[in-house]
């Protein structure tokens, strides 16, 4: 079975660009959640999705960001213009419906650098 | 500000010894505890999850939690040089919504040969 994947897996831009992060869950995952690490910091919970509904978006830190999930499947993260402190790692996890609360699936993490 | 805090380390400790992980966390209305290793560059992988007081024991793996101390603990029994990796503590608070978990930084822990 195919595990969390998201691409890219590193990508550098300037500032004032656009990116767009996707994941894709494993299969049959209603829950996905993005989350962000950045440079010597712990890693912070944006948002959470519950099939293609926002579940709970109290960790999106301005609205330069935007998530969705068209469908249900697979998400987007867009970063609408980058900033140099947008960098870091940003993680996707995948979770069952009824899965045990906290117990989510992480993908590699796709890397931003903002320049 | 809910917070979870871990000695950042790094924990060195021969093969064959015990590790032991330390966290400590916040919000007292806590509810689940959880521990994910992460390798360098690869994704954090859940290892244990705790709910109640007292031990968890999962093979060479054993989770404490005390609730009254806010303090959450992970012990490594015969250290191999392949858990050489960054241990993070997890949270999930009061009143928080699924999945919405808070962490730590993170201790590495190197296991020498």
């Amino acid at each position: 079975e195919a595990g969390v994947t998201q691409f890219p897996s590193h990508s550098v831009i300037e500032k004032g660009q656009t990116v767009t992060l996707r994941c894709d869950p494993i299969s049959g995952h209603d829950n996905l959640y993005w989350y962000r690490r950045v440079m010597g910091k712990e890693i912070k919970f944006l948002l959470h999705f519950v099939k293609e509904s926002k579940q709970d978006e109290s960790g999106m830190p301005n609205n330069r960001f935007l998530a969705e999930r068209t469908g249900g499947t697979y998400s987007t993260l867009k970063v609408q213009p980058a900033e140099l402190e947008d960098s870091g790692v940003y993680f996707c996890a995948s979770s069952q419906w009824n899965g045990v609360t906290g117990e989510l699936f992480f993908g590699e993490g796709s890397r931003l650098t903002v320049l | 500000q809910k917070e979870v805090e871990q000695n950042s380390g790094p924990l060195s400790v021969p093969e064959g010894a015990i590790a032991s992980l330390n966290c400590t966390y916040s919000d007292r209305g806590s509810q689940s505890f959880f521990w994910y290793r992460q390798y360098s560059g690869k994704s954090p992988e859940l290892i244990m999850s705790i709910y109640s007081n007292g031990d968890k024991e999962d093979g060479r793996f054993t989770a404490q939690l005390n609730k009254a101390s806010q303090y959450v603990s992970l012990l490594i029994r015969d250290s191999q040089p392949s858990d050489s990796a960054t241990y993070l503590c997890a949270v999930l608070g009061y009143g928080g919504s699924q999945g919405n978990l808070i962490f730590g930084k993170g201790t590495k822990l190197s296991v020498k040969p």
